[in-house]
C-alpha cells in the first residue's frame, strides 16, 4: 500500500479562507518535506521538517513522528496559492529516499 | 532558493532510441536523485547516487536505466532503449548530507 497517504485530494477554497492539508505516514519516518507543483510542474520547496513546527508567512507545517503524520495549513489563501501541494518524507530505513504522497490540487477562488 | 537546472525541458524519441537527460545540480551539493512523475500521478523514486556510485535505486529503475556523473559535470541519466512506458516527466534532485532536496524543473519525455 501507499507509504505516504495525502488528503484531500482535491480542494476549493474561497480568497482570504483557511485550510488544512494532511499526511500520514505507514512508514517510520524521519523528514519531511512540502512541496508546492505549479500549473507549469516546477516544485518549490515550502518546508523541511524533522519532528515539530516551522511557519513561513502563512504557512505553517507540524510534523509528529511518533503519531506518523504532517499537516498543511493556509491562512488567508490567495490566488497565486493555488497549484498541487505534495508532502513527502525519509523513512528510516532508507534515508536520502522521499516517498511522496499523491498530492491535494488547491484551487483558490475569489 | 539554490536551483537545480535540467536540459532539455522538453524531449520527443522514437521507441528503442537512446535518451541522455542532463542535470545540473547546486554547486555544492553531493547527493543526486532522479524522479519520474507520470502525468497527474505522483513522484516515484527512480534512483540516488553519491561519491560516484548508485546508492539505492527502485523497483522502477530498470536494466535499461544508467546514471553517471562524470568529472563533476552534469548527473545523466540515460535510458537506452527507450520503451512506451518510459515516456513521463523525469525530476532531478541535489542535497548535501541529510538536508532538503531541490528539484529542477523536470524534463518532459515523450516516446511515440
Amino acid at each position: 500500500g501507499d507509504k505516504v497517504k495525502q488528503s484531500p485530494s482535491a480542494l476549493s477554497l474561497q480568497e482570504g479562507t483557511n485550510s488544512a492539508l494532511r499526511c500520514n505516514f505507514s512508514i517510520a519516518a524521519t523528514t519531511v518535506q512540502w512541496f508546492l507543483q505549479n500549473p507549469r510542474g516546477s516544485l518549490m520547496n515550502l518546508f523541511y521538517l524533522v519532528p515539530g513546527t516551522k511557519e513561513n508567512g502563512r504557512l505553517k507545517s507540524a510534523f509528529d513522528s511518533k503519531e506518523s503524520y504532517s499537516t498543511l495549513h493556509i491562512r488567508d489563501a490567495q490566488l497565486e496559492d493555488s497549484g498541487t501541494y505534495f508532502c513527502a518524507a525519509e523513512a528510516i530505513s532508507n534515508y536520502n529516499v522521499l516517498y511522496f504522497g499523491s498530492g491535494t490540487k488547491l484551487t483558490v477562488e475569489p | 532558493g539554490p536551483k537545480v537546472l535540467q536540459i532539455p525541458s522538453h524531449q520527443i524519441i522514437d521507441m528503442g532510441q537512446m535518451v541522455t537527460l542532463n542535470c545540473d545540480p547546486v554547486s555544492n551539493h553531493l547527493y543526486f536523485y532522479w524522479y519520474k512523475q507520470i502525468l497527474g500521478q505522483q513522484m516515484e523514486f527512480l534512483v540516488n547516487f553519491y561519491n560516484g556510485k548508485v546508492m539505492e535505486k527502485s523497483k522502477l529503475f530498470k536494466d535499461q536505466f544508467s546514471v553517471e556523473r562524470p568529472d563533476g559535470s552534469y548527473f545523466t541519466l540515460k535510458i537506452q532503449p527507450t520503451a512506451l512506458e518510459d515516456s513521463a516527466v523525469y525530476f532531478c534532485a541535489s542535497s548535501s548530507v541529510q538536508d532538503t532536496q531541490y528539484f529542477g524543473p523536470g524534463t518532459r519525455l515523450l516516446v511515440l
